[in-house]
């Protein structure tokens, strides 16, 4: 099993719908998650960081997270084409302390 | 506030020479810095990491080597390098073992 697991996609999305990305994660004492947003040959932009159950809204973003079942998710809500990018999900992990673990990414295009 | 620097953003090398890219923070002390790589269409590897000046862990065994000569400053090396080492090569901080890390431009590198 993966640490962290995301479906790579693409996903696709008409403008104005709601995006949902989903990640799984293999560490159950694993206490810190980020998304982080990617264009196509740009570097990874921290856009959400989530540390408690629940959820976490940011302008057209939340994060959601359930511990107890170790998913994290990223709702992106009235998606533009801007917003078009593969979505990596980290996760820092209990037994290697600061290690970041990545996911593979999704990839989300949102068309107009 | 906090800034990272990366360079060059693109380098094309012919195999068996050299290479030395570097990475600078700016506005903090004591970052936490890493080094990753992502292969096209992959996801991120991370190559090094460092906690401190002359601290340096490997993640994985292969053709390169970091260093911390300075608090801010992590250089990434190879003495000969080969074709499978092209990639996009990215630098990373954070402040803590469980804050998000910060990533610069990258150096998006070819070997030839």
């Amino acid at each position: 099993q993966k640490e962290v697991e995301q479906n790579s996609g693409p996903l696709s999305v008409p403008e104005g719908a709601i995006a949902s990305l989903n990640c799984t994660y293999s560490d159950r004492g694993s206490q810190s998650f980020f998304w982080y947003r990617q264009y196509s040959g740009k570097s990874p932009e921290l856009i959400m960081s989530i540390y408690s159950n629940g959820d976490k809204e940011d302008g057209r973003f939340t994060a959601q997270l359930n511990k107890a079942s170790q998913y994290v998710s990223l709702l992106i809500r009235d998606s533009q084409p801007s917003d078009s990018a593969t979505y990596l999900c980290a996760v820092v992990l209990s037994s290697n302390t600061g290690k970041l673990i990545f996911g593979q990414g999704t990839t989300l295009q949102v068309k107009p | 506030s906090q800034t990272i620097h990366q360079w060059p953003a693109t380098l094309v090398q012919p195999v068996g020479s050299p290479l030395s890219l570097e990475c600078t923070v700016e506005g903090t002390s004591n970052p936490n810095l890493y080094w990753y790589r992502q292969a096209a269409g992959r996801g991120l590897q991370l190559l090094f990491y460092s906690v401190g000046i002359g601290q340096i862990s490997s993640e994985v065994p292969q053709n390169l080597s970091a260093s911390r000569p300075q608090d801010r400053q992590f250089i990434l090396s190879s003495k000969k390098l080969l074709l499978s080492d092209s990639g996009f090569y990215l630098c990373a901080w954070n402040g803590g073992d469980t804050q998000p890390q910060h990533f610069g431009d990258g150096t998006r590198l070819s070997i030839l």
